[in-house]
């Protein structure tokens, strides 16, 4: 069955450092693989996806994620964290068939002045 | 990506009540889901609601418990019926724009006493 993991339930991170939050993904054939943003009090926002193509995917807000077959990973990074990516992160597959979405249990990141 | 709308936004309800939430989007769509936040917790789908055919819901999900209406492309209905203190949740609705991408809506954050 197709499964998201991500092993990191709290991050923190001061401002200015970079950041890696880790997904690991479980799917028989190419996956669809997504990277959500949720604020406090807020719903879902898509930070960037992965289809096929060049496995360096950019999203919004300077965030980007590779991904890597070999590893069955799909790792999200920036650069240079700001207060205002404090947040729940959450990776998801997308199954082929149906469009539906399995999400990983989600990364909450706190940011320190 | 879409423009959508939820109402309530929140609401406290007695246990034993129903609530009817309400998802709008912006354009026609085919592809509609809901799903519930439980509080700490990822996102679980309740079910599929695609117009012109009965909801799909999940294993753990039934219609008397949830039942939904997609009367057009553009509008769904969630019902929480019968509401316990276990239904205490964020429901979200979402949308497919694309292939397999999804858009959320801003959430309806409900209270059941």
């Amino acid at each position: 069955a197709q499964s998201v993991t991500q092993p990191d339930i709290h991050i923190t991170v001061s401002e200015g450092a970079s950041l890696e939050l880790r997904c690991n993904y479980s799917y028989g054939a190419t996956p669809y693989l997504f990277w959500y943003v949720q604020s406090p009090g807020q719903g879902l926002q898509l930070l960037l996806k992965y289809f096929s193509g060049d496995t360096l995917v950019q999203g919004i807000k300077g965030f980007e994620a590779e991904f890597k077959r070999s590893q069955s990973s799909f790792n999200l990074r920036k650069p240079s964290v700001h207060w205002s990516d404090a947040a729940e992160y959450f990776c998801a597959v997308a199954e082929a068939n149906t469009g539906k979405l399995i999400f990983g249990q989600g990364t909450t990141l706190q940011v320190k002045p | 990506s879409a423009v959508i709308s939820q109402k309530p936004s929140r609401d406290i309800c007695q246990r034993g009540t129903s609530l009817t939430i309400q998802c709008q989007v912006d354009s026609q769509v085919t592809m509609m889901f809901w799903y519930r936040q439980q509080p700490g917790q990822s996102l679980t789908l309740i079910a599929t609601a695609n117009q012109g055919s009965e909801a799909t819901y999940e294993s753990g999900f039934v219609i008397d418990k949830f039942p939904i209406s997609r009367p057009n492309l553009t509008f769904s209905t969630l019902t929480v019926s019968n509401m316990s203190p276990e239904d205490s949740s964020i429901y979200l609705c979402s949308v497919v724009m694309g292939p397999y991408e999804q858009y959320f809506g801003p959430g309806t954050r409900l209270t059941v006493t």
